[in-house]
């Protein structure tokens, strides 16, 4: 079985541009959570959705918005980037939530300039 | 203060040597995930705890709810075993389901 995919691995986007990122959970997976990983730093969480209902959002402005979708894929959107989104953002996937084995996907390192 | 502390931060050790390292809490939570990451940024599951104590090959996973700490230990390190090792909790209570995430602890084994 495919594990997490993320899509793009790597992007290069200037400030005030918007940018939108996309993760594909494990099959039969109906949680999708992403986390914002700044370098030399541990994760920070993002959002949950579960049931492509939102079941969590952290500590994050409103320009950072996300999706899940029928298919229980999910997209992540931020608009205006600014200089401090430059990070590596990361999709997580479980059967229900954080209260399980979660499943990580590669990453999309994203660098604004 | 963070929520989720751990130590050390960095630690380099010999192969073969016990290694353990450390999560302390200051939030009651309802489940506790040890995971380890590396270069590139790959983060895998090692272990999820409510209690007590797991085993799986050379790692172990303990925790203390009342004394909100946790411990992994890797038997008999090898330089495969060097990663980036997160602690990450999820809160009780309801809220946000997300985890919250220690610093991580940079683990080199030399040979």
């Amino acid at each position: 079985d495919a594990g997490v995919t993320q899509s793009p691995t790597h992007l290069i986007k200037t400030r005030g541009q918007h940018v939108t990122l996309r993760c594909s959970p494990i099959s039969g997976h109906k949680s999708v959570s992403w986390y914002q990983q700044v370098l030399g730093q541990g994760p920070q969480f993002i959002f949950q959705y579960y049931e492509k209902e939102e079941r969590g959002r952290g500590n994050f402005p409103d320009r950072f918005s996300a999706r899940q979708f029928p298919n229980y894929s999910s997209e992540l959107n931020v608009n205006a980037l600014l200089l401090g989104d430059s990070a590596l953002y990361l999709c997580a996937s479980s059967l229900r939530g954080s209260k399980e084995t979660q499943y990580f996907g590669p990453g999309t390192r994203l660098l604004v300039l | 203060k963070n929520e989720v502390e751990q130590s050390p931060q960095n630690l380099t050790a010999q192969e073969g040597e016990f290694i353990t390292i450390n999560c302390s809490y200051s939030v009651g939570i309802s489940a506790l995930h040890w995971l380890q990451q590396h270069p590139g940024g790959g983060i895998v599951s090692l272990f999820m705890l409510s209690s007590g104590k797991k085993k799986h090959g050379r790692l172990i996973a303990t925790i203390n709810i009342q004394e909100k700490h946790s411990s992994l230990h890797i038997t008999a390190s090898h330089p495969r075993d060097s990663a980036v090792y997160i602690c990450a909790v999820r809160r009780s209570g309801g809220g946000a389901d997300g985890l919250t995430f220690g610093k991580g602890t940079h683990l080199i084994i030399q040979p």
